[in-house]
């Protein structure tokens, strides 16, 4: 089975420029998780969806970043405009419902000039 | 307010031998569990144990076991018989409270390097 896909694995951007990271849950998992990952502030939860839904946005740090699950198989997490301070490393995960883990996926590491 | 507790930084332990990774943890939620991830420098987040609340045993899976000591507030990982490919970033985690059981809260890690 495919785990948790994410695309691109590798992104540098220039400051200013738009950037969308993209996921791949799980087949049938319900739930969808994006993190972010820092040396400074480690593993934090930025948004998570039930089916499809965003439930808990608490963790997106400011305007510049949205999310959005369109159908049970595909997230976007878009950061517009970027900023270098958004350099980190961007992890999609997912779990089903009933489940105790979250599977992650391989990460999208963003550099931001 | 939920927190999670990993206070080595780093940790050394010779090949074949077993090693105690610790978590400590803080919640007002009666039900609750508790999860170990490992992060290789490849970058993944692999899931290793799961160990909820309520569970009479301690949680293993194959050379990972869970010491949950409810009273303490800990959940160390025990690493029996180490092996080099267990170098790696450890992160302890625990389910969000209340409403928010399906999130995870992660510690700060723990690196650890085995020696040949």
């Amino acid at each position: 089975d495919a785990g948790v896909i994410q695309s691109p694995r590798h992104e540098v951007t220039e400051m200013g420029q738009e950037v969308t990271l993209r996921c791949k849950p799980i087949s049938g998992h319900d739930y969808l998780f994006w993190y972010r990952q820092t040396m400074m502030r480690g593993l934090e939860l930025l948004i998570y969806f039930n089916n499809n839904v965003p439930i808990d946005d608490s963790g997106m740090p400011e305007d510049r970043f949205s999310a959005k699950m369109p159908n049970a198989s595909f997230s976007t997490l878009k950061i517009q405009p970027s900023e270098p301070r958004d350099s980190a490393v961007y992890f999609c995960a997912s779990s089903g419902a009933g489940v105790n883990e979250q599977f992650f996926g391989p990460g999208t590491r963003l550099t931001v000039l | 307010a939920q927190k999670i507790t990993q206070t080595q930084p780093g940790m050394f332990v010779q090949e074949k031998e077993a090693v105690t990774l610790d978590c400590t943890y803080d919640t007002s939620d009666p039900s609750y569990g508790l999860f170990w991830y490992k992060q290789p420098s490849s970058g993944e987040m692999i899931f290793l144990i799961y160990q909820g609340s309520y569970d009479q045993q301690n949680a293993t899976e194959g050379r990972y076991s869970l010491n949950f000591q409810k009273a303490r507030k800990s959940a160390n990982l025990v690493i029996s018989a180490s092996q080099l490919g267990d170098s790696a970033m450890y992160f302890c985690a625990m389910r969000g409270e209340g409403g928010a059981t399906n999130k995870l809260i992660f510690g700060t890690g723990t690196l650890l390097a085995v020696q040949p």
